[in-house]
């Protein structure tokens, strides 16, 4: 079955860190970009992060630039977000999220459920 | 950074009716780099629409995707219960690979 498992949210202190994980399952991992891509409570989507296939690029939204680190382990078929410097603000439902076919088509063809991140003290 | 403006932010319409969602960039969204997802109370969102144009697996034929440069539509020609949602646009064609604000579909 193709899927993405996310895993690692949870509760944390402002200025603390997490390390989300997503399995991926079904698909050649190595063969897609990926990214990472939040939603507030109540609120829109956001894209946060990707990484290509061969973890060559690397992108950022400018909110998380600095504090947060998207890589992947292709040979586990696993990607990571290592957040640091956390804030209020960056509680959030975390998906990975798989993009389209081809270099350029970052768009979100397949969706994990997702993992609530609480920032609070 | 390319900011997406979607509207209305919300649109009441009966089943049956055609709904007309629209996505204004703010600047050009080169080779129609742009993308609609659909996401319902408690799921993920799931993909409609790539290459402003193009249906995703699945995706039946009453959704449409049309426009270029900075303004794009998406259409669903005749509203079933399962439509009603929340609908995002999204750009991928600069990073960041922003998305648009949403407009809510609601049943009248």
């Amino acid at each position: 079955e193709v899927q993405l498992v996310e895993s690692g949210g949870g509760l944390v202190q402002p200025g603390g860190s997490l390390r989300l994980s997503c399995t991926a399952s079904g698909f050649t991992f190595s063969d897609y970009a990926m990214s990472w891509v939040r939603q507030a409570p109540g609120k829109g989507l956001e894209w946060v992060s990707g990484i290509r296939g061969s973890g060559a690029g690397t992108y950022y939204a400018d909110s998380v630039k600095g504090r947060f680190t998207i890589s992947r382990g292709n040979s586990k078929n696993t990607l990571f977000l290592q957040m640091n410097s956390l804030r209020a603000e960056d509680t959030a439902v975390y998906y990975c999220a798989k993009a389209g076919s081809g270099w350029y088509q970052w768009y979100v063809d397949l969706w994990g459920r997702g993992t609530l991140v609480t920032v609070s003290s | 950074e390319i900011v997406l403006t979607q509207s209305p932010g919300t649109l009441s319409l009966s089943p049956g009716e055609r709904a007309t969602l629209s996505c204004r960039a703010s600047q050009s969204v080169s080779s129609s780099y742009l993308a609609w997802y659909l996401q319902k109370p408690g799921q993920a969102p799931r993909l409609l629409m790539y290459g402003a144009s193009s249906r995703a697996t699945g995706i039946p034929d009453r959704f449409s995707g049309s426009g270029s440069g900075t303004d794009f539509t998406l259409t669903i020609s005749r509203l079933e219960p399962e439509d009603f949602a929340v609908y995002y646009c999204q750009q991928y064609v600069n990073s960041p690979y922003t998305f648009g604000q949403g407009t809510k579909l609601e049943i009248k």
